[in-house]
Parts: C-alpha cells; sequence; structure tokens
C-alpha cells in the first residue's frame, strides 16, 4: 500500500528552528508537496520538491532525498503565527496525490 | 487574479437529508477540480475530480456524487446523507498540464450529520 508517515505534533519556542519529517512509500514518485493549513482553514502551498536537494524559500526550506523515501520541512526564526498543521503529499506514478495525516506544530512564547 | 469559493461553509444535517455543496472558481478557464474529505487525524480523501465539462471520476465509492455543470463550477450532492459523511470538505483546483500543478483550495465546508 502506499503510506505517508509525518509525526502527529511538534512543539517549539518562537525564535527556534524546527524541522518536520516526512517519509513517504508509493507506487512510482513525481514529486513531493507541504501545504499549511491554519485550524479551521483551508491548506496553502508552501513547496514542491522533486529533485534531490534542498529548496529555500524565505523562512521555509524543504529538503528531499528519494533513495531514502524522505523529506523535511525546515522553518526558520519561528513566529507565533507558524502555528498550524503541515502537510506532506507525494504525487504517485499515476500523478494522484497521497496525503499525511499532518504535523500540529505548536509555537510557545 | 484566480479566485475559489464554496459554500456553505457550516451545515448541521439531518441523517437521510440530502446535501448540496458548491464550489465556483473565477479568473480561469478549463481548470482541473476535485472535491476532498479531510477527517480528524487522517490525510486528505480524494472524493472526485474532473478534467472538463461532465467529466467526473470517482476515486471512492460511497453515497457521495459529484457534478460539473459549467467549466468552472462543481458540486458535491448526496441524497441520502449518513453519519459517516460528516467532516470537512475541501474544493480544490489547479492548472491542468503544469509541472508543479500545486492545488489551490476553497475555505472548506463543515458538515455535521446528526
Amino acid at each position: 500500500g502506499q503510506n505517508i508517515d509525518q509525526p502527529t505534533e511538534m512543539t517549539a519556542t518562537e525564535g527556534a528552528i524546527v524541522q518536520i519529517n516526512c517519509t513517504y512509500q508509493t507506487s512510482g514518485f513525481n514529486g513531493l508537496f507541504w501545504y499549511q493549513q491554519h485550524a479551521g482553514e483551508a491548506p496553502t502551498f508552501l513547496s514542491y520538491n522533486v529533485l534531490d536537494g534542498l529548496e529555500e524559500k524565505g523562512r521555509f526550506s524543504s529538503f528531499l532525498s528519494r533513495s531514502k523515501g524522505y523529506s523535511y520541512l525546515l522553518l526558520k526564526e519561528l513566529q507565533m503565527k507558524d502555528s498550524a498543521s503541515y502537510l506532506c503529499a507525494v504525487r504517485d506514478s499515476n500523478y494522484q496525490l497521497i496525503w499525511g495525516a499532518g504535523t500540529k506544530l505548536i509555537i510557545k512564547p | 487574479s484566480q479566485t475559489i469559493h464554496q459554500w456553505p461553509a457550516t451545515l448541521v444535517q439531518p441523517v437521510g437529508s440530502p446535501l448540496s455543496l458548491e464550489c465556483t472558481v473565477e479568473g480561469t478557464s478549463n481548470p482541473n477540480l476535485y472535491w476532498y474529505r479531510q477527517a480528524a487525524g487522517r490525510g486528505l480523501q480524494l472524493l472526485f475530480y474532473s478534467v472538463g465539462i461532465g467529466q467526473i471520476s470517482s476515486e471512492v465509492p460511497q453515497n457521495l456524487s459529484a457534478s460539473r455543470p459549467q467549466d468552472r463550477q462543481f458540486i458535491l450532492s448526496s441524497k441520502k446523507l449518513l453519519l459517516s459523511d460528516s467532516g470537512f470538505y475541501l474544493c480544490a483546483w489547479s492548472v491542468p498540464g503544469q509541472e508543479v500543478g500545486e492545488l489551490f483550495f476553497g475555505e472548506g465546508s463543515r458538515l455535521t450529520v446528526l
């Protein structure tokens, strides 16, 4: 079967750095996405990785290792507004998105 | 700029009643359209997707149906709701043929079936 694993919940301190991991087992691979979802709201697109390596976008970076079936989202200089759930999704060989259950990130002052 | 709207935002329905959720996209033509359901502690579940008017693909057999009567309108329906239909429903669109093809989501509709 196809599976996306990410931690259920993480806690970090304002101003710090946090890394949210995602491991996947899918039928083929055509890209990995990270979305941010604030409570009660819709997910919004954060990043896309299709080749190995690090993609940086401001305070957020996303890393991919296809051989290990592994990605992480790195958030720097955490702000209170970063409190949200972070969803990892992989596009399989049929170009269908397989979604993880999301990681709820709690930021403390 | 492109926008997506879905409604209603919240609804409480009795078991056995009908359902209609609507979604419209503005500022683009011939988008791919999707209906997802999000249950607590689980990943987004794709219910239906459409690549054009009248073209609907169902991913999960159930008592829900979808229709695309116009290019930028996507409707999720049920004739008789079940308790298990409760959840957060999300409409989304994407640009066909793009390498990245990220999804743009509507505001969501929270359905409670009692």
